[in-house]
């Protein structure tokens, strides 16, 4: 199994620009979830889905952040302007159950805004 | 609001010493608590899942523990190795109206001296 794929792996843009971050989930996979980790915050869940289907996105700081799962396959998280405190590593997971199955994380996409 | 909080938060020992990272929660009402590595630059990798139900789980030189009524876990690392260095976080899954939620606590980094 390739494992939870994300990209792109690094990202560096300018303030105001739209980032958009990529996840393909660990195939059989029935949830996955958007997480944010930064040395002054930690580890941050944005939002997760489970079926596709959004269940908590209490996480997600602004309305400049969205998130969209059109299929099982894959996920988008999306920062619309962009902003310098926006930067940060952003981690995609996915397990098959959230009741009892372990998260299989992705690598992650470290993303820098100027 | 689910509160994760890890002791110590950094921890240098010497090779071969059996060594115990704490970590506490807030809210009992959870389906499961996960430990995670972390190395450098990379994403998290599952060491061990706890279901509420259980008390413990064992994976080679780990030992997890869970007592879900005083909110607490304990990982135990039996003949430490240099290669155990890296950061250690736990992870509890929400049960109720935050369903599939995850926290996480900010983690333990551990060294191992040769």
């Amino acid at each position: 199994d390739a494992g939870v794929i994300q990209s792109p792996r690094h990202e560096v843009t300018e303030m105001g620009q739209e980032v958009t971050l990529r996840c393909k989930p660990i195939s059989g996979h029935n949830s996955l979830f958007w997480y944010r980790q930064t040395m002054m915050r930690g580890l941050e869940l944005l939002i997760y889905f489970n079926n596709n289907v959004p269940i908590d996105d209490s996480g997600m700081p602004e309305d400049r952040f969205s998130a969209k799962m059109p299929n099982a396959s894959f996920s988008t998280l999306k920062i619309q302007p962009s902003e310098p405190r926006d930067s940060a590593v952003y981690f995609c997971a996915s397990c098959p159950n959230y009741s009892n199955q372990p998260q299989h994380f992705g690598d992650g996409t470290r993303l820098s805004i100027l | 609001k689910q509160e994760v909080t890890q002791i110590p938060a950094a921890l240098s020992v010497p090779e071969g010493e059996n060594l115990v990272l704490n970590c506490s929660f807030t809210d009992s009402a959870i389906y499961n608590l996960q430990w995670f590595r972390q190395d450098p630059g990379k994403g998290l990798t599952s060491l061990l899942l706890i279901q509420s139900s259980q008390r413990e789980q064992t994976s080679g030189r780990l030992n997890a523990s869970l007592d879900k009524s005083s909110g607490r876990s304990t990982l135990y690392i039996a003949a430490s190795q240099p290669g155990d260095s890296a950061t250690y976080l736990c992870a509890v899954t929400s049960r109720g109206t935050n369903a599939g939620k995850s926290t996480f606590g900010d983690g333990t980094t551990l060294t191992v001296k040769p």
